[in-house]
């Protein structure tokens, strides 16, 4: 099974700032078609997970500009150029190129 | 506009069994894959299941093999989960959600399972 490794676990960020998370996977996440099933959600306050970003840097529908991912095989990264308000939450990374899919453990951003 | 609502959620007893829903509306229900996620109180999510778009093809995570089984049915747009031998560690808010060539496009609110005595 991949298991997905997020650092840090918490992230306190000052508005305005920059802020990252990693996530690496125990194996290679590119599949037999080429293509790497990384995606990342984010899940705010009393609200279930939203798509962001998926195969490692696509950004979603209605994603602001400043979330990109990037990485290849197996790390990972979301960067957010400039940390505001409404970013607070919990962010996952989350596998889909082998059963079991699986999450990371989550990073909270908070701001400081 | 794309909408998941699940259901069937609420408090049961240690060993017996939950059937949840998901009713979904606003895309052609039959020809997207679907999954069951889970997230226990104050904790990180969890994937549960995973089912074809035709239903043929189902994947479970070791933790519920053999006592939950995802189905759906596609003259109805709904999707389900059955829960066996339900155990305390199953307490969890349960959510469905839609598969776009490999990624979780679309989540629904999701419904609570508590399990106790």
């Amino acid at each position: 099974d991949i298991v997905m490794t997020q650092t840090p676990l918490s992230s306190p960020v000052t508005l305005g700032q920059p802020a990252s998370i990693s996530c690496r996977s125990s194996h290679s996440l590119v599949q037999s078609d080429g293509n790497t099933y990384l995606s990342w959600l984010q899940q705010s306050p009393g609200q279930p997970p939203r798509l962001l970003i998926y195969k490692i840097s696509n950004r979603f529908s209605g994603v602001p500009d400043r979330f990109s991912g990037s990485g290849a095989g197996t790390d990972f990264t979301l960067k957010i150029s400039r940390v505001e308000a409404e970013d607070v939450g919990v962010y996952y990374c989350m596998q889909a190129t082998q059963f079991p899919y699986s999450f990371g453990q989550g990073t909270k951003l908070e701001i400081k | 506009q794309v909408q998941l609502v699940e259901s069937g959620g609420g408090v049961v007893q240690p060993g017996r069994s939950l059937r949840l829903s998901c009713a979904a509306s606003g895309f052609t229900f039959s020809t997207f894959a679907l999954h069951w996620v889970r997230q226990a109180p104050g904790k990180g999510l969890e994937w549960v299941a995973f089912i074809s778009y035709d239903g043929n093809d189902q994947y479970y995570a070791d933790s519920v093999k053999g006592r939950f089984t995802i189905s759906r049915d596609n003259s109805k747009n709904t999707l389900f989960l059955q829960m066996n031998s339900l155990r305390h560690d199953d307490t969890a808010i349960f959510y469905c959600a839609r598969d776009y060539l490999g990624h979780f496009d679309s989540w629904g609110q999701g419904t609570l399972v508590t399990v106790s005595s």
